[in-house]
């Protein structure tokens, strides 16, 4: 299975953009690209996904390499509330389960 | 918004018992999951369910544990006999069709603590 890295923890502050890389190297032509989050002692919510092309929703951004290698998760303005583990997880046919690693623990800093 | 609700929030249990934990996934969706996290660990997949049969399980999800949809809203998890280690946040999940591009809708979780 392809594999995700991101950084263990930043921190951003209130009101700015936050930006949360994650690279996928060895991601194939089908995996998808998928951000889900986790807030202290609540279930994994779901933020975004995308394929080949940018994604846009009411939460946030998903910005994907021309060469899918990597992609940024992207928060437009930070409120206290975004302060959660985010997880990039790559999905693909055949094996579509969520394979979460240890994600990147985002601080907002008020 | 719809959402997966899960009971009980926190069930502390013997050493050996059974444990039931419940979930009624959102109403129209037909795939249904069970995931855990042990403390400061990684979520972790237990078993995914559809059309009343189990279409994939980890190796975590051994002969001690079972799920089922008794009725047409809830989906439960079963663990024969409980152990020290089965200590975690469990969540129910649940999505309206199958592919790498669908949604996963967590549940807010069971804690589960074994004595």
């Amino acid at each position: 299975d392809a594999k995700t890295t991101q950084p263990n923890s930043m921190e951003s502050n209130e009101e700015e953009p936050v930006h949360l890389p994650c690279n996928h190297s060895t991601i194939s032509g089908t995996d998808y690209i998928h951000w889900y989050r986790q807030l202290p002692s609540q279930g994994p919510e779901y933020v975004i996904h995308g394929l080949t092309s940018n994604v846009n929703n009411r939460m946030a951004s998903l910005a994907i390499a021309e060469d899918r290698k990597s992609s940024t998760l992207i928060l437009h303005r930070a409120t206290l509330r975004d302060a959660a583990v985010y997880y990039c997880i790559l999905r693909r046919f055949g094996n579509e389960k969520l394979t979460f690693g240890t994600g990147t623990r985002l601080t907002i800093i008020p | 918004e719809p959402e997966v609700t899960q009971t009980p929030s926190h069930q502390v249990t013997q050493m050996g018992q059974e444990v039931i934990l419940r979930c009624v996934p959102i109403s129209n969706h037909l795939y249904f999951y069970w995931y855990r996290q042990i403390l400061g660990q990684k979520v972790e997949f237990l078993v995914s369910f559809y059309n009343n049969e189990i279409s994939e399980k980890s190796e975590i999800f051994d002969d001690q544990f079972s799920v089922e949809r008794p009725d047409g809203s809830n989906f439960t998890l079963k663990i024969r006999s409980t152990k020290l280690e089965d200590s975690a946040m469990y969540f129910c999940a649940s999505s309206d069709s199958r592919g790498p591009g669908n949604t996963i809708y967590f549940g807010e979780g069971s804690w589960l603590t074994v004595v």
